[in-house]
């Protein structure tokens, strides 16, 4: 059974930084590329970065991007998300995804979810 | 706003038909990303539904269809139930922000 596992959410001061993991168990790792997708309380989803199966290729949604970093370590089947800068408008569930592997160039989406963590900003 | 535009709400009643339409434009949906539908009944994570139109993942009923067409897609739910109340999310990608993309949810009420 795929499971995603974050931790490190919590309450930060604007201008902080807080770091995000994530776990993975019970599928190979480094045969998928992840995602994190987050979600404000109450409001929608927003994509925030993904990361190649092997961390060479990384992308950042525009509203973090020079602010937070994604990286993985695929000896410890692990995801992290190192926020910085942070803002009000950062407070949201933050998801660690698994993206589906990409069987056409116009299939991308995401089959697993982990159970979010909460980053809240405030001060 | 959300770059792909859902309702913000439907109902039904049990055992009705309901749909739930996901606009975009011709940088995601009309340019031929595929579409995506997530389920996330309340206090939990949000769930793969659909895929790639109009697939159905291992485990999801068939009450659930999804179809696509130009620069819209829409899920179908018959049956309802009231286990099916909970938020509805589209997703594609954009090719000209390099993104992946969600509609803002709609809300189903099972009446």
């Amino acid at each position: 059974e795929v499971q995603l596992v974050e931790s490190g959410g919590g309450w930060v001061q604007p201008g902080r930084s807080l770091r995000l993991s994530c776990a993975a168990s019970g599928f190979t790792f480094d045969d998928y590329a992840m995602h994190w997708v987050r979600q404000t309380p109450g409001k929608g989803l927003e994509w925030v970065s993904g990361i190649s199966w092997d961390g060479v290729s990384i992308a950042y949604a525009d509203s973090v991007k020079g602010r937070f970093t994604t990286s993985r370590d695929n000896a410890r089947n692990s995801l992290s998300l190192q926020m910085n800068s942070l803002r009000a408008e950062d407070t949201a569930f933050y998801y660690c995804v698994r993206r589906a592997p990409t069987v056409t160039l116009n299939s991308h989406y995401f089959d697993n979810w982990g159970q979010g963590t909460l980053v809240t900003v405030s001060s | 706003q959300s770059v792909l535009t859902q309702p913000p709400s439907v109902s039904g009643a049990p055992g009705q038909r309901v749909t739930i339409s996901c606009t975009g434009s011709s940088s995601n949906v009309g340019t031929g990303y595929d579409v995506q539908w997530y389920q996330q009944l309340p206090g939990t994570a949000p769930k793969l539904l659909i895929h790639d139109n109009n697939n159905r993942p291992s485990g999801v009923p068939d009450r659930f269809s999804g179809s696509k067409s130009g620069t819209s897609a829409s899920l179908a739910i018959t049956g309802l139930q009231t286990e099916d109340e909970g938020d509805y999310y589209c997703q594609s990608y954009d090719s000209s922000l390099r993104a992946w993309v969600f509609g803002g949810g709609t809300k189903l009420t099972v009446l």
